[in-house]
């Protein structure tokens, strides 16, 4: 089987730095990606990582480590409207992306 | 604008009347998947389609159906709903994009079953 774990919530105020875990048990994936999901709303897609290392897009970074199963999503310089849930994903080869869970991420003044 | 549209956005119905819920993508994706989203459980995939009459069991398959006769459409289907298909449904498409990871997803089908 395969699955990610993530932190349930995650607190911190604004303009604080914040990090996000993702730790996966599968292999053969493509990478891992984030996607961020307001309450009430979709989700979005907000990064992506085929190699190791660090991808910076503004704001958010994410991070990737296939030898320790690993990854990251990277928040910096938070505002409140970053308040909001955070799920790391992968896809395999002839399925559709697996979620974790879900991190809950809130963000006061 | 590429979108992802899901009917409806909200419904109530009673136990064991059928239903479906439509999706269509304008990006002519091959890959389009649904989703259930529950408190505490992220967002579990119910069937997934690779691409048109090719469609696959994800984790939750149970009490649905779907189809896939064009690339653009991939309704679900609840045949005789249950209480326990209350839920947040979603519905994402992806192409080759980003390894096939960048999801676009519908705005999601909040159903109650009665």
């Amino acid at each position: 089987g395969q699955s990610l774990e993530q932190p349930s919530e995650v607190t911190a105020v604004e303009g604080a730095i914040v990090q996000i875990n993702c730790t996966y048990q599968t292999s053969g994936f493509y990478g891992l990606s984030w996607y961020q999901q307001h309450d009430g709303g979709a989700p979005t897609f907000l990064s992506y990582n085929a190699l190791d290392g660090l991808e910076e897009t503004g704001r958010f970074s994410s991070f990737l480590s296939r030898s320790d199963s690993y990854g990251y999503l990277l928040l910096q310089e938070l505002q409140m409207k970053d308040s909001a849930s955070y799920f790391c994903a992968v896809k395999k080869a002839g399925t559709a992306l697996i979620f974790g869970k879900g991190t809950t991420l809130s963000v006061s003044s | 604008e590429a979108q992802v549209t899901q009917n409806p956005r909200y419904l109530i119905t009673v136990t064991g009347k059928k239903l479906t819920v439509t999706c269509s993508q304008n990006m002519n994706h091959e890959y389009m998947s649904w989703y259930r989203q529950d408190p505490g459980l992220g967002l579990r995939q119910i069937y997934y389609s690779m691409n048109v009459e090719v469609t696959d069991k994800g984790d939750v398959p149970e009490g649905y159906k779907v189809s896939r006769k064009e690339k653009r459409n991939f309704p679900l289907i609840l045949e005789s709903p249950s209480p326990n298909q209350t839920s947040l449904y979603f519905c994402a498409s992806s192409g080759e994009g980003q390894g096939g990871t960048e999801a676009f997803f519908g705005q999601g089908t909040r159903l109650t079953v009665v």
